[in-house]
């Protein structure tokens, strides 16, 4: 069965404090794999798109990397601001356009 | 902007009516997509478009659940004689091309199921 699991569930970090989310994927064939923010009351937000293993995509405090089994979001001296739940989705051959989301990663940034 | 919006964004029924929820995707987006999210987990895939057709519904969880795009563009779900466990955030994506690319997401519907 076509799988995504989020690590950990929860992270709270103190500002400036660097860490990584993970996400695991068991996948018959990847197409895609994606990630999103999500702020409370809203829809989530595009961030990184990754295609294939050993790829890497930054944007500000953020970066994406992606092996055959996982990929990481590493959040370097976070903000308080940068406090959302960062989703990650997968697109996978047998699964056609649709994306497999996993449950997520609330994190909280305190000043 | 020019993002997904969707109406309404805040919908109460009582158990057995029925509702629609309506999404407008971002102009030329090909495709569209119904994802379900309950609270504290993941959007979970419902139904894809490809223009007006509906190539993928095999989340829709029964028959109370029909998705349509008459005209390529506008989508609208509906619901059924609503039951509670239909209590969720529904979100509507989309995206530009037809193959895999990143789906851009409306600001959802919650729904309440009294």
């Amino acid at each position: 069965e076509d799988q995504v699991t989020q690590s950990p569930e929860a992270l709270r970090l103190q500002e400036g404090e660097s860490s990584s989310l993970n996400c695991s994927y068991t996948v018959s064939g990847l197409r895609g794999l994606f990630w999103y923010r999500q702020d409370p009351g809203k829809g989530p937000e595009f961030l990184f798109t990754l295609y294939s293993a050993g790829e890497e995509k930054e944007k500000e405090r953020l970066k994406a990397t992606l092996t055959k089994k996982e990929s990481f979001l590493h959040i370097t001296a976070p903000k308080p601001e940068d406090s959302a739940t960062y989703l990650c989705a997968v697109a996978f051959f047998q699964g056609a356009q649709k994306l497999v989301f996993g449950q997520g990663t609330r994190l909280t940034i305190n000043p | 902007g020019a993002g997904v919006s969707q109406s309404p964004r805040y919908k109460v029924a009582k158990r057995g009516q029925d509702v629609a929820l309506r999404c407008d995707p971002i102009s030329g987006h090909v495709s569209l997509f119904w994802y379900q999210q309950a609270l504290g987990q993941g959007p979970e895939f419902l139904t894809y478009f490809q223009n007006e057709a509906q190539l993928d519904k095999s989340g829709l969880p029964s028959d109370r659940f029909f998705a349509e795009r008459p005209e390529g563009s506008v989508s609208t779900l509906k619901i059924q004689r609503t039951q509670q466990e239909d209590s969720a955030v529904y979100l509507c994506a989309s995206s530009l091309a037809v193959l895999v690319a990143e789906q851009f997401f409306g600001p959802g519907t919650r729904l309440t199921v009294l």
